[in-house]
């Protein structure tokens, strides 16, 4: 168990629609990364945010977003889906902002777009 | 934009035969990372590499960190079928981000 937790763990839902994945850090942590790993793919980053703020953007898409809260939970929106957006969604998080550190996963939110 | 090429991208072997992967980064890297993604699970961290030439085993495993902090290789010495998964690389780059590598999947031949 890597502390991390991740909710809901699966999801299906129809185009154009949108949804909300969330993830809780480990306690203490300060940094929470989202990731998308497509069928049998390598790991795609999105954004991470470090103690509410926003620290570095990766192929996040305009149609997604996210936000991390003062109690250091984070959301990850997606809206307008697509078929293409059908992937598992990792959060990770750490105690560093400057990526020199462990990143603890959670189990991942598997989003099927139909 | 900066990129940290992993290969191959997948390696069949008999299980017993050794396995390695290689990462390779446009740039220097402040350290890098390597991590293990079993199938139907999340990457799990093994180990990260910080100085210049640096080796660290961890039982069958082997981690380098090249000379110029811009190359690393895993190496497992006689894989055993708890080895199989994808494992990746991940760069830390001059703005401490991590640059992840494709991932190289590990399949033991029945």
């Amino acid at each position: 168990d890597s502390g991390v937790t991740q909710t809901p763990k699966h999801l299906i839902t129809a185009t154009g629609q949108r949804v909300t994945l969330r993830c809780s850090p480990r306690s203490g942590d300060l940094s929470v990364y989202w990731y998308q790993q497509s069928l049998d793919q390598g790991l795609q980053f999105l954004i991470q945010y470090y103690n509410g703020e926003e620290r570095a953007k990766g192929n996040i898409l305009e149609r997604f977003s996210a936000q991390q809260f003062p109690d250091l939970h984070s959301e990850l929106n997606l809206s307008s889906l697509e078929l293409g957006d059908s992937a598992l969604y990792f959060c990770a998080s750490s105690d560093s902002g400057l990526a020199n550190g462990e990143l603890f996963f959670g189990e991942g939110s598997r989003l099927t777009v139909l | 934009g900066q990129q940290v090429m992993q290969i191959p991208q997948y390696q069949h072997v008999q299980e017993g035969e050794d396995f390695t992967t290689y990462c390779n980064s446009s740039t220097t890297l402040s350290n890098i990372q390597w991590y293990k993604q079993r199938p139907g699970g999340h990457p799990v961290f093994l180990i990260q590499l910080v100085k210049s030439g640096e080796v660290k085993k961890q039982k069958r495993l082997t981690f380098q960190f090249g000379e110029a902090k811009k190359n690393s290789s895993l190496h497992i010495t006689a894989t055993q079928t708890t080895d199989v998964g994808t494992y990746f690389c991940a760069g830390s780059n001059s703005n401490y981000q991590l640059i992840w590598g494709a991932g190289t999947k590990l399949i033991i031949k029945p």
